[in-house]
């Protein structure tokens, strides 16, 4: 069946480094993918999303490329901010669906940026 | 815009009683979804409803969970009796239409004692 993988944190950082969150995911067809992130004791908020190959989604210095040939989805920011600190989800919502059905998610990588 | 809107936010009760978690998702959003998050099991999606009609419920823990949607504003998730394993943060979310994304409420921190 379809499965995200993300790479296990916790990941802790200092202020200005460059962040890469690894994701990668098995699914037919192609499907949409997804980085969410949930700050502490709040919900998941949608980080950016890509639709299909080759897309690049990307808000607030965060980038991901939707790579088909390698299957994956691998965030990136090129300066982090002790504000980054947050548990980010990889997610995939499967081709073929309702555009609304169900959307598979990661385990989750914690990030902790130290000042 | 109001999100969508959990109550309560914390809930402490004892072993055996009843618990009922409630959710508004965002208005003419007409998909509606319960995840329960543990440090153990990450975030499980337990069911979801299209028009207020449940669509799928197989990752409802068993059946001392329970979960209705009586009109397109509201719908809640039941534990009946509760045991501490059911502790856990319980998240709502809805989407509103083709190629949008899933919006979370703040979630119900629910500790069984």
């Amino acid at each position: 069946g379809d499965s995200v993988t993300q790479m296990e944190g916790p990941v802790t950082l200092s202020e200005e480094a460059f962040l890469t969150i690894n994701c990668t995911y098995t699914a037919t067809g192609y499907p949409s993918l997804f980085w969410y992130v949930q700050y502490p004791g709040e919900g998941l908020q949608l980080l950016l999303k890509a639709t299909k190959a080759d897309d690049k989604g990307s808000n607030k210095g965060f980038e991901a490329t939707y790579r088909k040939e390698t299957t994956s989805f691998h965030l990136e920011k090129g300066s982090v901010q002790v504000s980054d600190s947050a548990v980010y989800f990889c997610a995939l919502r499967a081709s073929g669906y309702s555009s609304a059905s169900k959307i598979i998610f990661g385990s989750g990588t914690r990030l902790s940026i130290r000042p | 815009d109001a999100g969508v809107i959990q109550s309560p936010r914390h809930e402490v009760t004892e072993m055996g009683q009843e618990v009922t978690l409630r959710c508004k998702p965002i208005s003419g959003h007409d998909y509606l979804f319960w995840y329960r998050q543990t440090m153990m099991r990450g975030l499980e999606l337990l069911i979801y409803f299209n028009n207020n009609v449940p669509i799928d419920d197989s990752g409802m823990p068993e059946d001392r969970f329970s979960a209705k949607m009586p009109n397109a504003s509201f719908s809640t998730l039941k534990i009946q009796p509760s045991e501490p394993r059911d502790s856990a943060v319980y998240f709502c979310a809805s989407v509103g239409g083709p190629n949008q994304p899933q919006h979370f409420g703040d979630g119900t921190r629910l500790s069984i004692l």
